[in-house]
């Protein structure tokens, strides 16, 4: 069965530190990879998708990136954080090879930004 | 408007209750329909997913979609405390430039009571 994994659990950063987040899958091959940020009240935001190593689609932030070194590894970064990246940072997969576009998510990282 | 509106609740009910959760959308392109279901400070678990219009049946779940309304539901049959929690619906498109993006909405918070 598959696990996905995400590391670590929770975080507490000084503005202007760097971030790296990483998320891993296990029991699949070649799955589609995403982060997604959930701030109180608003809601799931897509931050960025991977449908194979090296290839990385960008939503939304200016601060971070998103790396795919591995087949199933994930990494999030930031040079200098901001208040603002404060949220919670949900790593999940998906395998829609046969047209089903159902996403399994990680335990998450609770990140406080001070 | 957004893609994807849900009622953020809070809802709270009786142990037993039967719980109807809600959501509309406006992309006429989704097919596919998901229910989530997300504990306090873990990440979302998949807990329904249907294909285009119908009924399906889990257990004390059943989720609706109404592709004409453009309005699923997600019914919860004798509810039970252990159901309190935040519940996403979250939709894909399978053609276009949206392919295997899924749309959440906010999510309705529900505590169940004993």
């Amino acid at each position: 069965s598959q696990t996905i994994h995400q590391w670590p659990a929770t975080l507490v950063q000084p503005v202007g530190s760097p971030l790296s987040l990483e998320c891993t899958v296990e029991g699949t091959s070649n799955p589609n990879l995403y982060w997604y940020r959930q701030a109180a009240g608003r809601g799931l935001q897509l931050l960025f998708y991977s449908v194979g190593i090296g290839q990385i689609s960008s939503e939304v932030p200016q601060n971070l990136s998103a790396s795919r070194p591995q087949d199933r590894q994930f990494i999030l970064s930031s040079k200098k954080l901001l208040l603002s990246d404060s949220g919670f940072y949900l790593c999940a997969w998906s395998g829609d090879r046969s047209g089903r576009y159902e996403q399994y998510f990680g335990p998450g990282t609770r990140l406080t930004v001070t | 408007q957004k893609e994807v509106e849900q009622d953020p609740g809070p809802l709270s009910v009786p142990e037993g209750a039967i719980v109807s959760l809600n959501c509309t959308y406006s992309n006429s392109a989704f097919q596919y329909f998901m229910w989530y279901r997300q504990y306090s400070r873990k990440g979302p678990e998949l807990l329904m997913y249907t294909y285009s219009s119908g009924n399906k049946e889990d257990g004390r779940f059943t989720a609706q979609v109404d592709k004409s309304s453009k309005y699923i539901s997600l019914f919860i049959r004798d509810s039970q405390p252990s159901d309190s929690a935040t519940y996403l619906c979250a939709m894909s498109a399978t053609r276009g430039s949206t392919l295997g993006r899924l749309y959440f909405g906010r999510g309705t918070q529900l505590t169940v009571w004993p």
